[in-house]
């Protein structure tokens, strides 16, 4: 198991293109999490999938952004018309389900710069 | 509003010294806490986690303190090494039915050699 995988790790775009992250969780673990980290700031929770369900989204998260999580494998997070707000680093986080808290793993990150 | 602050942004400490950083929670519905290590370019990498039914977890140099009732935790890194330089985030699970998790804004650690 390599852990927690996101591509790409870097994305320039200019300012109104659409961008697509990908993320690879851990195999066993059902619940996924989209976090965005700006500089100076902790991760901001964006939205959680247990299995395919997305059950969370947060208000961070416009109609611009969309994820998803077919199967309930890898996840997709896409932003349309990218705002230079959209600058950040987006962050993807898996662990096991079930009742109780776990530990989050996360990936490296994807890091968005939109000129 | 933030439910999980860290008050202080950086902390420099001497090579063998004890590091001390600093987490209060405002939501007392919040029963499980996290530490988090990251360095520059990198995933936020797992540390050490306590529950609310514990007022203590070590594990090799590092230990957490929870008191719930100041709604307050805190790491100990002891003794500190210059590889310990990173930002430190503390994290608390929401058990609201939500199950995510809300993240400090960090503590830049430099340990000095």
């Amino acid at each position: 198991d390599t852990g927690v995988s996101q591509d790409p790790r870097h994305k320039i775009t200019k300012r109104g293109q659409n961008v697509t992250f990908r993320c690879d969780p851990i195999s066993e673990h059902n619940r996924l999490y989209w976090y965005r980290q700006t500089l100076g700031q902790g991760p901001e929770f964006l939205t959680y999938f247990q299995n395919e369900a997305q059950l969370e989204k947060s208000r961070l998260l416009s109609d611009r952004f969309s994820a998803e999580r077919p199967k309930g494998s890898f996840s997709t997070l896409e932003i349309q018309r990218t705002e230079q707000g959209d600058s950040a680093m987006y962050l993807c986080a898996s662990s096991t389900g079930g009742a109780g808290a776990n530990v989050l793993t996360f990936g490296a990150g994807s890091r968005l710069t939109v000129l | 509003d933030q439910q999980v602050k860290q008050n202080s942004p950086s902390l420099s400490v001497q090579e063998g010294r004890i590091s001390i950083l600093n987490c209060d929670y405002t939501n007392s519905m919040f029963d499980y806490f996290l530490w988090y290590k990251k360095y520059p370019a990198e995933g936020p990498t797992f540390l050490i986690s306590i529950s609310s039914i514990k007022d203590k977890n070590e594990d090799g140099r590092f230990t957490v303190f929870l008191n719930k009732s100041a709604k307050h935790l805190s790491l100990h890194i002891v003794p500190s090494q210059p590889g310990d330089s990173a930002v430190y985030f503390c994290a608390a699970f929401d058990f609201s039915g939500t199950y995510k998790y809300i993240f400090g804004t960090g503590t830049r650690l430099k340990v000095l050699a």
